[in-house]
């Protein structure tokens, strides 16, 4: 069974902060592939990276980075110098390979920034 | 292009009425999914459907029904609403080769609220 993690519920930062959104997932495909959105205030989804299962080379991305590690199956997300436009509900998601092939997400991660 | 479309955007039914909610693509797209939103639990998959004319339950189909009787559309109904349908309902579509490979595209969104 598939299952990702998003222990954090909700965190609360002071604009400038680097912030990071832990991940962790569960899953027994070997091929696999890990996203994260983001959820702005006005409710859509957005799209923000995917890394698949053979790629655990760490992206950088303007503020945001992603630390992916297999050895401890977590996919985290760090925001550097925050804004207040960051603040959002992120999901990380996973998917896998075979059948159905739709995304499982954690609950989510409420980030607010106050400036 | 349009994308994903969802219409209606917000809804408010009684308990035990009717309703469909549409989903439609215009991406050519095979594989389409149905989410919902709940506070603190993320998004999970109702129903989806891998092609024209198929469907598939999800993790949380009970109380839904779906139908694909064209590929461009993805409808979700409700044969008697409960308040416990209450949620926000995203549909998402993909290419079935790029399933996992590519982030879905999903639609905005329809609030649902069930009094």
């Amino acid at each position: 069974a598939q299952k990702v993690t998003q222990a954090q519920t909700e965190i609360s930062v002071v604009e400038k902060e680097d912030v990071t959104l832990d991940c962790v997932y569960e899953t027994r495909d070997t091929t696999y592939y890990l996203f994260w959105y983001k959820q702005p205030p006005s409710g859509e989804l957005v799209f923000l990276i995917r890394r698949n299962s053979f790629d655990e080379q760490n992206e950088i991305s303007g503020r945001y980075s992603w630390n992916f590690q297999k050895s401890t199956s977590s996919f985290n997300f760090t925001i550097t110098a925050s804004q207040v436009v960051d603040s959002a509900v992120y999901f990380c998601a996973l998917s896998y390979d075979t059948g159905r092939r739709a995304l499982t997400f954690g609950s989510g991660t409420r980030l607010q920034v106050q400036p | 292009n349009a994308g994903v479309t969802q219409t209606p955007k917000f809804r408010v039914l009684k308990t035990g009425q009717s309703m469909t909610l549409l989903c439609a693509q215009d991406m050519n797209h095979e594989y389409m999914y149905w989410y919902r939103q709940d506070p603190g639990m993320g998004l999970r998959l109702i129903h989806y459907s891998v092609g024209e004319g198929t469907t598939a339950k999800g993790e949380v189909p009970d109380g839904y029904n779906v139908s694909r009787l064209k590929k461009q559309n993805f409808l979700l109904g409700l044969e008697s609403a409960a308040p416990s349908q209450t949620s926000v309902y995203f549909c998402a579509s993909s290419y079935s080769e790029e399933v996992g490979r590519r982030p879905l595209h999903f639609g905005n969104g329809t609030r649902l609220t069930v009094t």
